[in-house]
């Protein structure tokens, strides 16, 4: 039982281009969420999702698309990368009916320069 | 809407020594509140958690009440040691009958460490 799974763990791009994080979990949780990481900002929610083929914007979307085609996967995506993107993000999952405790992955490093 | 205020940081102390980290909170329901622990190079893990008010979260020595007329969360430890430096979030989740809105608030949080 792995939990939640983040890749990659490092990444550096340039501005303007593309990438995909992908976040796994195997506790057949209905919601996932991802967060970004800012230094003396907490965790801001980007995205979330509900269930398998359902998404909605968090706190702080623009510059990101997400997916969710199987419900073990929830994958966040930058289309055109800019420096105010470099953070640390965290993908997180929560069970239906659960109570509001969420378990976090690791988390991946990104580096817009 | 939602927000937290925790106990700005950084915060040192020696080992042993009592640790209070301050949280308050503002929230328009009845919110669910929680203690994460960040430990470093990791993700956030679940340290304790109250759902209502009055009651006591407690794990691995932490504990914190919810108090509903302060609006507040505060962390608390007898004894730390060396271990227990990390970063602590508190955070807060509205509760609601329409599942589907288990979101999360996030305080700034605190960077603690211990001095042996």
């Amino acid at each position: 039982n792995a939990g939640v799974t983040q890749t990659p763990k490092f990444r550096v791009l340039k501005t303007g281009q593309s990438m995909t994080l992908l976040c796994a979990q195997d506790m057949n949780h209905e919601y996932m969420y991802w967060y970004r990481q800012d230094p003396g900002m907490g965790l801001r929610l980007i995205h979330y999702s509900v269930g398998e083929g359902t998404t909605a914007k968090g706190e702080v979307p623009d510059g990101y698309n997400v997916s969710r085609l199987k419900k073990q996967n929830f994958l966040l995506g930058l289309e055109s990368a800019a420096p105010s993107q470099t953070s640390v993000y965290f993908c997180a999952s929560c069970r239906l009916a659960g109570g509001p405790e969420q378990f976090f992955g690791p988390g991946t490093r990104l580096t817009v320069l | 809407g939602d927000s937290v205020t925790q106990m700005e940081g950084p915060v040192t102390l020696s080992e042993e020594a009592f640790l209070t980290i301050n949280c308050t909170y503002t929230a328009t329901g009845y919110p669910s509140l929680f203690w994460y622990v960040q430990y470093p190079g990791e993700g956030l893990q679940l340290l304790l958690k109250a759902t209502k008010a009055d009651d006591k979260g407690s794990n691995k020595g932490f504990e914190a009440t919810y108090r509903k007329e302060t609006t507040s969360f505060h962390l608390e430890k007898g004894s730390v040691q060396v271990s227990d430096s990390a970063v602590y979030f508190c955070a807060l989740s509205e509760s609601s009958s329409n599942f589907g809105n288990e979101k999360l608030t996030f305080g700034t949080g605190t960077r603690l460490t211990i001095i042996p």
